[in-house]
């Protein structure tokens, strides 16, 4: 089955850059989405196709793609911004979806 | 204002089934894709079933297919997700979810608030 690769965590202080990553084979030939979910909610849509911010969304958060590796960066980090931060993605022939591990954000 | 409320969940027995729902509003319901999206309790979140616009076409994770159904009512404005054969590893909140822009698959802007599923052992 298909997977998305995210580290479980990472950690910045307040107003430096986080850079969350995910990784899978099938990011060559389909778009990922970028979604932070805070605790006890349901999950909120950030960026879509790649690097495309939600209207809504703070320009602080941004997305890019580089072969099989997509990155979503929070400049300028803020306090609030502590959640859990998860990609979306299709396996290359786009018929089976799939969310990444997650990565839990944690501002020092 | 987009609105999804799932109803449905509850206490469920293993080999058991539950049925459940997701009214939707605010927007023109036949014209979007919906997915159910799953999250057990402290794990992240697991795509499970979709449906395009018209219910013809449906896609399943492989965690289970052969298990659930995925269905809408465009009349009505719900979507529905019957769950058979129920395990204790289908105990999680189940969202339903909308996708941005009608045509697409990918990409949810609008969720619901959840309803818990629990399975025991």
């Amino acid at each position: 089955s298909y997977e998305l690769t995210q580290p479980p965590s990472v950690s910045v202080s307040p107003g430096q850059t986080a850079r969350i990553t995910c990784s899978g084979d099938g990011l060559t030939k389909q778009y990922a989405f970028w979604y932070q979910q805070q605790p006890g909610q349901a999950p909120v849509l950030l960026i879509y196709k790649d690097n495309e911010r939600l209207s809504g969304i703070p320009e602080r958060f941004s997305g890019s793609s580089s072969g099989t590796t997509v990155t979503l960066t929070i400049s300028g980090v803020q306090a609030e911004d502590e959640a859990d931060y998860y990609c979306q993605s299709a396996d290359s022939s786009g018929t089976f979806w799939v969310f990444g591990g997650g990565t839990k954000l944690t501002v020092l | 204002e987009v609105q999804l409320l799932e109803s449905g969940g509850g206490l469920g027995q293993p080999g058991g089934s539950l049925r459940l729902s997701c009214a939707a509003s605010g927007f023109t319901f036949s014209t979007y894709a919906m997915s159910w999206v799953r999250q057990a309790p402290g794990k992240g979140l697991e795509w499970v079933s979709a449906i395009t616009t018209s219910g013809h076409t449906t896609y399943y994770a492989d965690s289970v297919k052969g298990r659930f159904t995925i269905s809408r009512d465009n009349s009505n404005n719900t979507l529905f997700l019957q769950m058979n054969s129920l395990s204790a590893e289908d105990t999680a909140v189940y969202y339903c979810a909308k996708v941005r822009r009608s045509g697409e698959l990918l990409g949810f802007d609008s969720w619901g608030q959840g309803t818990l599923v629990t399975v025991p052992p």
